[in-house]
């Protein structure tokens, strides 16, 4: 079965620093893998997903992840945190075979900013 | 504009008492989801539909149902609310299920049941 970590409910950084949001994955076969954000009050957005091409996706708004097989891991990271990143982020894998596509989110990561 | 779109955004309700919540895609995706969450515990899919006429059970469906009886519509129905449902619901589509397609979001229902 499916299922995703993400390590730290919650994560402060100061502006300008490095932002790294973790997130490991359980499949029993090769995955989909996602990052959405949520601004306080809205819907969900994604950020990047990784869909067996590259390794290292580029995603919007400078985040970018890397999906290693060997560590399962798809950690999310920004080389200079803005104030605007301020927000919750999901992780979420989506099994290829079949029909059966659904998302299984993990538990949400809510990034702090700190001027 | 492509999007999801879900009415009410906000509805406070009593024990028991009927409800609807509406949930629209202009994309023609063929699938769509409905999720809740709750703090601490992320999202939970709580029914999703592969096509018109096609739905099933997702990880907690307790107490809900839906129906799809066209493609740009999937209704999500509390016969009778409990406290328990009170959570924010998202509606989702994509494409289809199945390779990797992207999921997109509606902006949410905050639902209270007193």
């Amino acid at each position: 079965a499916q299922s995703v970590t993400q390590l730290g409910s919650h994560v402060s950084v100061s502006e300008g620093a490095l932002v790294l949001l973790r997130c490991n994955y359980s499949s029993s076969v090769p995955p989909y893998l996602f990052w959405y954000v949520q601004y306080p009050n809205q819907g969900l957005q994604l950020l990047l997903k990784y869909t067996s091409a590259a390794t290292l996706v580029k995603g919007i708004n400078g985040f970018e992840a890397e999906f290693k097989k060997s560590e399962t891991s798809f950690h999310l990271t920004k080389p200079s945190a803005h104030m605007s990143d301020a927000a919750e982020y999901f992780c979420a894998v989506s099994e290829i075979r079949g029909s059966q596509g659904n998302l299984i989110f993990g538990k949400g990561t809510k990034l702090s900013v700190k001027p | 504009e492509a999007q999801v779109t879900q009415n009410p955004r906000y509805l406070i309700t009593v024990t028991g008492k009927k409800l609807t919540v509406t949930c629209s895609q202009n994309m023609n995706h063929e699938y769509m989801s409905w999720y809740r969450q709750d703090p601490g515990l992320g999202l939970r899919q709580i029914y999703y539909s592969m096509n018109v006429e096609v739905t099933d059970k997702g990880d907690v469906p307790e107490g809900y149902k839906v129906s799809r009886k066209e493609k740009r519509n999937f209704p999500l129905i509390l016969e009778s609310p409990s406290p328990n449902q009170t959570s924010l619901y998202f509606c989702a589509s994509s494409l289809r299920v199945a390779g990797g397609h992207t999921q997109y979001f509606g902006p949410g229902t905050r639902l209270t049941v007193l």
